[in-house]
C-alpha cells in the first residue's frame, strides 16, 4: 500500500537560512506527489505537485521540490526562509486508484530570528 | 467561489452525544473527502465520495462513524455516540474529476472536542 514518511517531526531554521524538508514515499509505480502547507487554525494549501516530466518542481511562495526515484524521495526546499513560513508541512502521495491523497504525519517548521 | 465550507468551526460535546459535521464542497467538484487530523496519527483519510456515491470508507474507524452525501453540494459526517478519543480536527476536501490525482482543496476544518 502507498505510504508517506516525513522523518522530521519538528525543524527550526533561522530566518534567511535555507530549508529542506524530507519526504519518502512507498509506491509501486510512478507516484503522484504533493506538498501542502497548513498555517495555524487553517486548512491545507497546495504548495506544489509532481506528476511527470521535469523532476525539479517549482511551487508557490518560493518553494521547490525534487523527485528522486532512486531514493523514493520528494524533498521540499526553499533557499531563504521567511518568518511567515512557520507552519506545518505535509507531503502526500496519490493512492493507487488515482482518486485520493495519502498524507505523511507532517513536519512543523519554526523560524527563529 | 468561497472554497470548501465546513461548519461548525468548533464543536464541544459531551461523551455519548451525537455530533454532526457539515461540508459544502466547491461547486462543480466531483470528489469529496473527509479527513481526520490528530497529533498521534496525522491526517487520516476516513471516506470519500465520487458524484455523491461513497467509494471507499475503509478509513472510517468504527460503526459509530457514518457519512452521507445527499446531493452534490452537501455532505455530513456523523459520530454517534461520540467518545473522548474522537477529539480531533476533521477536514473536508473536494476536487474536480480531471484525471488522476488532481489536487484537493481543503476547508478550514472543524475542531471537535469530546469531554
Amino acid at each position: 500500500a502507498q505510504s508517506v514518511t516525513q522523518p522530521d517531526i519538528h525543524i527550526t531554521v533561522s530566518e534567511g537560512a535555507s530549508l529542506e524538508l524530507r519526504c519518502n514515499y512507498s509506491y509501486g509505480a510512478t507516484p503522484y506527489l504533493f506538498w501542502y502547507v497548513q498555517s495555524p487554525g487553517q486548512g491545507l494549501q497546495l504548495l506544489l505537485k509532481y506528476f511527470s516530466g521535469d523532476t525539479l518542481v517549482q511551487g508557490i511562495k518560493g518553494f521547490e521540490a525534487e523527485f528522486k526515484r532512486s531514493q523514493s524521495s520528494f524533498n521540499l526546499r526553499k533557499p531563504s526562509v521567511h518568518w511567515s513560513d512557520a507552519a506545518e508541512y505535509f507531503c502526500a502521495v496519490g493512492n493507487q486508484a488515482g482518486t485520493a491523497l495519502i498524507f505523511g504525519k507532517g513536519t512543523t517548521l519554526s523560524v527563529s530570528s | 467561489d468561497a472554497g470548501v465550507i465546513q461548519s461548525p468551526r468548533h464543536e464541544v460535546t459531551e461523551m455519548g452525544q451525537e455530533v454532526t459535521l457539515r461540508c459544502k464542497p466547491i461547486s462543480g467538484h466531483d470528489y469529496l473527502f473527509w479527513y481526520r487530523q490528530t497529533m498521534m496519527r496525522g491526517l487520516e483519510l476516513l471516506i470519500y465520495f465520487n458524484n455523491n456515491v461513497p467509494i471507499d470508507d475503509s478509513g472510517m474507524p468504527e460503526d459509530r462513524f457514518s457519512a452521507k452525501m445527499p446531493n452534490a453540494s452537501f455532505s455530513t459526517l456523523k459520530i454517534q455516540p461520540s467518545e473522548p478519543r474522537d477529539s480531533a480536527v476533521y477536514f473536508c476536501a473536494s476536487r474536480p474529476d480531471r484525471g488522476v490525482n488532481t489536487e484537493a482543496f481543503f476547508g478550514q476544518g472543524t475542531r471537535l472536542t469530546v469531554v
